[in-house]
């Protein structure tokens, strides 16, 4: 088991210029969840898939934010375009159902805008 | 809705020392409560959880955690730490059957030799 895969591990990118985050989650896995952490706000749900369908968006900040799930093995987290506020950690992770399973966490992608 | 609290930001404590991490939590509903840590660089990790029965519970790498209901808490502990669990430690409460985690503000442990 490989465990939750995220790329890229660091992104530095210029404010204005679109970023996007990659997840391979969990094989049999069929829950999916992207957490942002910054030291101000802590760790925030951005977006629960389910079977690849999303369930909870509310947490996305706005609309320069999207993800997509196409497919039980792969989702991408897309910031465009990208301002300096949106600075964080960015973790992907899945379980096989939730209520009771622990999350299985990503090592993270950290991004940085300037 | 739930919520937690983490009642220490940070935990200094030196090598082989007992050490306490307190968490409250509130909820209308019952709960299922977990312990995550977080190393530097790193994702989080599930130490151990509580989903019902008995309210001592042990995790990975010596620590466990007691819930108690009275007292909505469910406070970590462990009875002799290791330069190694230098750590963030985030609690977290959900809610039966539903996917939304609540998480702490985390408490970092810092363990000195």
């Amino acid at each position: 088991d490989a465990g939750v895969i995220q790329s890229p591990r660091h992104e530095v990118t210029e404010m204005g210029q679109e970023v996007t985050l990659r997840c391979k989650p969990i094989s049999g896995h069929n829950s999916l969840f992207w957490y942002r952490q910054t030291m101000m706000r802590g760790l925030e749900l951005l977006i629960y898939f389910n079977n690849n369908v999303p369930i909870d968006d509310s947490g996305m900040p706005e609309d320069r934010f999207s993800a997509k799930m196409p497919n039980a093995s792969f989702s991408t987290l897309k910031i465009q375009p990208s301002e300096p506020r949106d600075s964080a950690v960015y973790f992907c992770a899945s379980t096989f159902q939730v209520g009771g399973s622990p999350l299985h966490f990503g090592n993270g992608t950290r991004l940085t805008v300037t | 809705a739930q919520s937690v609290t983490q009642l220490d930001s940070q935990v200094p404590v030196f090598e082989e020392a007992p050490v306490e991490l307190r968490c409250n939590y509130s909820s209308s509903v019952s709960v299922y409560l977990f312990w995550y840590v977080q190393y530097p660089n790193q994702g989080l990790q599930l130490l151990l959880k509580y989903l019902s029965g008995s309210t001592l519970v042990k995790g990975i790498n010596g620590f466990e955690a007691e819930f108690n209901k009275s007292q909505t808490s469910f406070h970590l502990r462990k009875p002799s730490v290791h330069i190694s669990d230098t750590a963030e430690y985030f609690c977290a409460v959900s809610a039966l059957n539903d996917y939304k985690l609540s998480f702490g503000a985390g408490t970092t442990v810092t363990v000195r030799a």
